[in-house]
């Protein structure tokens, strides 16, 4: 079952670029949020948002509930935004876990 | 700060070993979540766990079984371990309500069975 498709899968960029990742998913949801994985491990969340847009710094998420469609966009970006990113969401059926997309490796090359 | 620990980074063991995996947190959350990560599969629910002493199928829980006797406190275990099983080890936390918070995550174990 493939509830939470991420694309594209790997995405080579020169800095400064402006950057989009999707995430479409194919179940009802009541959030959804937008994580981040350096090199080594560690996974910190960017975003969560349930209607849309919501902007920090150069990175920018919008959802589109009725489409079932978000997007992360990075503006100027840069070598250290180069990571993977997940998209996951919440469920609307009760009470149940997130449910990931399987990543969008991002590389930025100086 | 909030905090989620792992007891280990890497971790090397020998098929047929029994092998733990600690995750700690400080910031009080109901529920705790482990994962495996592997390449081309992101990342899968193995167990998670609402409250102490309570614990819950994920999606692939064969060959694991979990502990949570303290709040704070969720053990990921591995009864005999085999060489599928190697893999990146995440552990989470998060408030009740699921993912309605935000969840934190421990730096991962990396685990080799040879």
């Amino acid at each position: 079952k493939n509830e939470v498709e991420q694309s594209p899968q790997n995405l080579t960029a020169q800095e400064g670029e402006f950057i989009t990742i999707n995430c479409s998913y194919s179940v009802g949801i009541s959030a959804l949020h937008w994580l981040q994985q350096h090199p080594g491990g560690g996974i910190v969340s960017l975003f969560m948002l349930s209607s849309g847009k919501k902007k920090h710094g150069r990175l920018i998420a919008t959802i589109n509930i009725q489409e079932k469609h978000s997007s992360l966009h990075i503006t100027a970006s840069h070598p250290r935004d180069s990571a993977v990113y997940i998209c996951a969401v919440v469920p609307w059926s009760g009470n149940t876990p997130l449910v990931f997309g399987k990543g969008t490796r991002l590389s930025v090359i100086a | 700060d909030v905090k989620v620990t792992q007891s280990s980074r890497y971790l090397v063991k020998r098929t047929g070993e029994k092998v733990f995996l600690e995750c700690v947190q400080d910031m009080d959350h109901e529920n705790m979540f482990w994962y495996r990560q592997d390449p081309g599969l992101g990342l899968r629910l193995i167990y998670f766990s609402y409250d102490v002493k309570m614990k819950e199928k994920g999606d692939i829980p064969e060959g694991y079984s979990v502990s949570r006797e303290k709040k704070e406190r969720f053990s990921l275990i591995l009864e005999s371990a085999s060489t599928n099983q190697t893999s990146m080890y995440l552990c989470a936390s998060s408030l009740t309500g699921q993912g309605a918070y935000e969840q934190y995550f421990g730096p991962g174990t990396r685990l080799t069975v040879t």
